[in-house]
């Protein structure tokens, strides 16, 4: 069965910093793998994906993401942080079965300060 | 396009209770998911439907949860009778297909409380 660990629940962090939210997933079979963003009371957004091809995927907005096979970690990064990433961040597995629904992680609560 | 639509945003009831739940997905999106996202955690998977039928129901604790989509668009599920805790934020996301590459995009969800 597949799992994801995210190993860190919190991660403070100064405006204009660097950041790195880890995310380390377990699977038998190849896998598709996503990061969500949610804002208080709000639903979960996308916010990016790899399904196949490069292995560095990026969003729109600054974030970008590496898949590593042989470590089976898809690590989100950031190289300057804004005070409004602040959120919770999902990493979600999904095995190339056809068949299965996500399997997130735990989250991790990003916290920017001024 | 609008997004996935859910009702109610909240609802509290006391332990014991009935509550039901909504979703309407995005227009054309075969595929249905409804989520459990207990506070501190992740969203666990209760139900995938594909067009009207059950495509993974291994999650949902059957004995007090049901759901359906008898019409292949909205959705509801149900709690009865409800437990301190199912206290937790009930997420539907809905999908083209079922092929797991395919994003899943999510409603706000329906914060439930149990007295």
């Amino acid at each position: 069965a597949q799992s994801v660990t995210q190993l860190d629940s919190q991660v403070p962090v100064f405006e204009e910093a660097p950041v790195e939210l880890r995310c380390n997933y377990s699977s038998s079979v190849s896998v598709y793998l996503f990061w969500y963003v949610q804002y208080p009371n709000q639903g979960l957004q996308l916010l990016l994906k790899y399904l196949s091809g490069s292995t560095l995927v990026k969003s729109i907005n600054g974030f970008e993401a590496e898949f590593n096979k042989s470590q089976t970690s898809f690590h989100l990064r950031k190289p300057s942080v804004h005070i409004s990433d602040t959120a919770e961040y999902f990493c979600a597995v999904s095995e190339d079965t056809g068949r299965r629904a996500l399997t997130f992680g735990s989250g991790t609560r990003l916290q920017v300060q001024p | 396009e609008a997004g996935v639509a859910q009702s109610p945003r909240y609802k509290i009831i006391e332990k014991r209770q009935s509550v039901a739940f909504w979703c309407n997905p995005i227009s054309g999106h075969a595929t249905l998911y409804w989520y459990q996202q207990i506070l501190g955690q992740g969203p666990k998977l209760l139900i995938q439907f594909q067009n009207n039928g059950v495509v993974d129901d291994s999650q949902l604790p059957k004995d007090r949860f049901s759901a359906e989509r008898l019409k292949g668009v909205d959705s509801t599920l149900k709690i009865q009778p409800a437990k301190l805790e199912d206290s937790a934020v009930y997420l539907c996301a809905s999908s083209r297909d079922r092929g797991s590459n395919q994003p899943q995009h999510f409603g706000d969800g329906t914060r439930l409380s149990i007295l």
